[in-house]
This record gives C-alpha cells, structure tokens and sequence, in this order.
C-alpha cells in the first residue's frame, strides 16, 4: 500500500496521559499536515512540514501539542496532559508536487 | 483572515437530479482549490480541483467553477446516484512560509434520494 498511513487506528486514553501518534507519508511526498476533525466538522489544520522544517503550527494549537518529522520523512504528533477536549480524529496528510493532498485513515482518539 | 465558508450545511436530492454546493474563501492570494468526498467512517477523498488560472473543470459528472473576483467556487454533480451520498469539503490553498497551508470549510452532508 503507497498512501498515507497511520498509527494507532483508535486509542483511548485517561485525562492526564500522554499520547504520541505516528503517521507516515507517501515517500515521494516532502509536505506533510497534521489536522483535527471533530464530528460534523472539516479538518482543522495544526501544523505542516516540509522535509524535516516545522513551517507553521496553528494559534489554536496549545502548548501540550507538539509534532516532529526528525528525518523528513514519518512524523509524529505527542498531545501531553490529555483533555477531555482533545478527543477527535486526528489526520495526516502528505502533499505531491502539484498540491494534491491525500489523507490518511486518521487515528480517533477518545480522552475518558 | 483565513476563512472557509460553505453552503448549504445538507442537501437531499432525488437519484438523477443534479446537487450544488458553494463555497467562499477570504484569501484573495489562494490560488489551489480542492473538493474532498468523505463517507462515514473513511479518509477524505480528493475528487476534484481548481486552479486559479481557469474557470471550469469537469470529471465525468463532477464540475468545479471559480469566480476569482467574488471568491466564490462551486461543485456540480450532475445525475446523481445513492453512492454520491457522503460528506463534501471544499478547501483553499493559503500561501505561508513559501508554501502553502490548506483551510477546509465545515462540510456539506449529501444525501441522494433513491
């Protein structure tokens, strides 16, 4: 499979915990999205990469929020402290030459 | 700002019948607009986009149009059918840090009426 993938699926957690999710691109990709979609929403846009440089994260993206993508190729989103609040699908996408963005499976996550 | 509106929020149609959804952006420098099929449960699926250097685009059943000067760009899906039945975004390129960062809008729910 060449697309965009992501792990966990599903992960449910305790208020306070750490999570760390994980999200591979397609390879020839070098632009790579983290979003937030919560239900009856769009995606929310959180941070991108291109290679290895964190571009831009969003002002609504609070502290506990970090990503990486340390060789310019996987990344990883860490949410620290977990709040009911953060449970929602999150979403990776890698982006081609054109702009054309494709999604991965997303990994929900459920903050009891 | 960075804003993504679109309309309508739902849309029932008959099997056949054609379905329109609108959407606005704010940006006047977004220059990539992308439409995106979600179903229940899946990954949004890009099935169209435009470009800011033309006015039309069409796919088999599916056409996107662009008017520049009033922001505005559409999705027309003509002859519908049961399995158009999901969730439709349309998104905007916005330029930053040399590249580009996309902004959704909230989605419209289709269903189509067999």
């Amino acid at each position: 499979d060449t697309g965009v993938s992501q792990n966990p699926r599903h992960k449910i957690t305790k208020r306070g915990q750490n999570v760390t999710f994980r999200c591979d691109p397609i390879s020839e990709h070098n632009r790579l999205y983290w979003y937030r979609q919560t239900l009856g929403q769009g995606p929310e846009f959180l941070t991108y990469f291109q290679n290895e440089a964190q571009l831009e994260k969003s002002r609504l993206l609070s502290d506990r929020f970090s990503a990486e993508r340390p060789k310019g190729s996987f990344s990883t989103l860490e949410i620290q402290r977990t709040e009911q609040g953060d449970s929602a699908m999150y979403l990776c996408a890698s982006t081609n030459y054109f702009g054309e963005q494709f999604f991965g499976p997303g990994t929900r996550l459920t903050v009891l | 700002g960075e804003n993504v509106e679109q309309h309508p929020s739902t849309l029932s149609v008959q099997e056949g019948d054609s379905a329109v959804i609108k959407c606005t952006y704010s940006d006047s420098a977004s220059n990539y607009f992308p439409w995106y099929k979600q179903e229940l449960g899946k990954r949004p699926q890009l099935i169209i986009d435009i470009r800011s250097n033309v006015g039309e685009k069409k796919d088999q059943r599916i056409a996107v149009t662009l008017n520049k000067t009033a922001k505005h760009f559409s999705l027309h899906i003509t002859e519908t059918q049961p399995e158009d039945s999901a969730v439709y975004f349309c998104a905007a390129s916005i330029p930053t840090s040399g590249t580009y960062k996309y902004i959704f809008g909230t989605g419209t729910r289709l269903k189509v009426l067999a």
